[in-house]
């Protein structure tokens, strides 16, 4: 059973106009991200939520930001996304600090083109 | 600066062959953990290593974590179109949830 699931799989938009993608899972773990992956390269990281506190990473564009209603839902909202952001975008789950060294799950990823 | 070198960037080869994937460092990591993603999938966890000098395997995957914990390796024996995919190396240094990622190792495995 999947366990952290994101929608759409695919999704199209044209260059300026806003996109959302969303991502939930069913693990009840602490600690959501979402990264944007270029071409058989690593995952970069952009954000992460632990519980409620948001965290930016540095390099991270202003175009770029994040919803976490609830434990088990989180947004990546794109502002005016540009062809540059053409990108796999995977979310991952994981506990926090407690408990040891920590595995991500990742989700399947949404497939972002911009026309 | 790549914290997490790994090499080689790309590798193709003959099904049956045995290979080698590195991930290197200057830096020491508490744990250091390798993931496999398959194209159009998210990247899924292979295995965790904690312990410097530790090796682990799954089936036909040989993991080692370098003595000083700043290096692992992953050896695939009898290489197999199965094993095809992007292969991800992620250290942990200061926390135990936040990961350092290398670059990745697409391997291709040709029947």
């Amino acid at each position: 059973d999947a366990m952290v699931i994101q929608n759409p799989r695919y999704q199209v938009t044209q260059f300026g106009k806003p996109v959302t993608l969303s991502c939930s899972q069913t693990l009840n773990h602490n600690v959501m991200y979402w990264y944007q992956q270029k071409s058989s390269q690593a995952p970069k990281l952009l954000f992460h939520y632990y519980d409620k506190d948001f965290n930016n990473e540095a390099d991270t564009p202003d175009n770029f930001q994040s919803r976490r209603p609830n434990t088990s839902f989180c947004f990546l909202d794109i502002r005016s996304p540009g062809l540059g952001d053409a990108a796999m975008y995977l979310c991952a789950t994981s506990r926090g600090e407690e408990g040891g060294v920590q595995p991500q799950h990742f989700g399947d990823g949404t497939r972002l083109s911009i026309l | 600066t790549q914290l997490l070198e790994q090499s080689p960037q790309f590798l193709s080869i003959q099904e049956g062959e045995n290979l080698t994937v590195y991930c290197n460092s200057s830096s020491v990591f508490s744990s250091l953990q390798w993931y496999r993603q398959e194209p159009g999938e998210g990247p899924v966890l292979l295995v965790t290593v904690v312990t410097g000098g530790e090796v682990k395997k799954l089936k036909r995957l040989t993991f080692q974590f370098g003595d000083a914990r700043k290096d692992s390796s992953l050896h695939i024996t009898a290489a197999q179109p199965g094993d095809t995919g992007l292969y991800l190396c992620a250290g942990a240094r200061d926390s135990n949830y936040q990961l350092i990622w290398g670059a990745g190792t697409k391997l291709i495995i040709k029947p």
